[in-house]
């Protein structure tokens, strides 16, 4: 199947400093792509749309100046999580629909983000 | 928007017995629906899919069955063993197209050696 990469698995920052995910598509091309948040024990939950050359779409709640998607080419996006602070601190999850079956979702490795 | 619905949320199973996980959905142009199973720490992981034109799947232990008229659809595991142990998700696509899913709560299951 398709690769999605994530990077880093693991981050632990301080609060009020910001923290940078990427999420590259290895072997296809990915217009779009989407970023989710897990906390624990809980589902996976959209937090936005990555749109490749415009801007995103964010779920409802979901502050767009405090994580910022950049989706400059059709194999990297990334979030930025500004000004971070611990409630901030979750699994996130970036995914793609794409390659040549159309409909299955390949995820990242997952990035979990600690702010201390 | 889809709406998607998982039960239940824990289940413990002897080694050896089945087990089922149930979801409904909301949005009758769902035309894909996926189920994942979480290991903790890892991202999801695909393990078994069907599309609406199908009404049940088989993958050796695994099969997927599909209802579009009651909307729902479910998961279910033959001859568990301790390995199956996960949290399983079900999801289903917003919309048709390459669209982000919604997902079911979750399942805990537990086999027990």
């Amino acid at each position: 199947g398709a690769v999605v990469s994530q990077h880093p698995s693991w981050v632990i920052c301080k609060s009020g400093t910001s923290v940078k995910i990427e999420c590259r598509s290895l072997d296809f091309q990915a217009t779009t792509m989407f970023w989710y948040r897990q906390f624990p024990k809980q589902s996976l939950m959209l937090m936005a749309t990555s749109n490749e050359g415009s801007k995103a779409t964010y779920e409802q709640g979901v502050e767009k100046d405090k994580f910022l998607i950049n989706h400059a080419s059709l194999t990297l996006s990334t979030l930025t999580v500004t000004s971070a602070h611990p409630e901030d601190s979750s699994f996130y999850i970036c995914s793609a629909r794409g390659g040549q079956l159309n409909t299955e979702a390949f995820f990242g490795q997952g990035t979990r983000l600690t702010v201390v | 928007g889809e709406n998607v619905e998982q039960h239940p949320s824990t289940l413990s199973v002897q080694e050896g017995d089945s087990a089922v996980i149930k979801c409904t959905y909301s949005d009758s142009a769902s035309n894909y629906f996926p189920w994942y199973k979480q290991e903790l720490g890892k991202r999801p992981q695909l393990i078994i899919d069907i599309r609406s034109n199908v009404g049940e799947k088989k993958d050796q232990r695994i099969a997927v069955t599909l209802n579009k008229t009651a909307k729902h659809f479910s998961l279910h595991i033959t001859e568990t063993q301790p390995e199956d142990s996960a949290v399983y998700f079900c999801a289903a696509p917003r919309g048709t197209g390459r669209r982000a899913l919604t997902f079911g709560s979750g399942t805990r299951l537990q086999v027990q050696p």
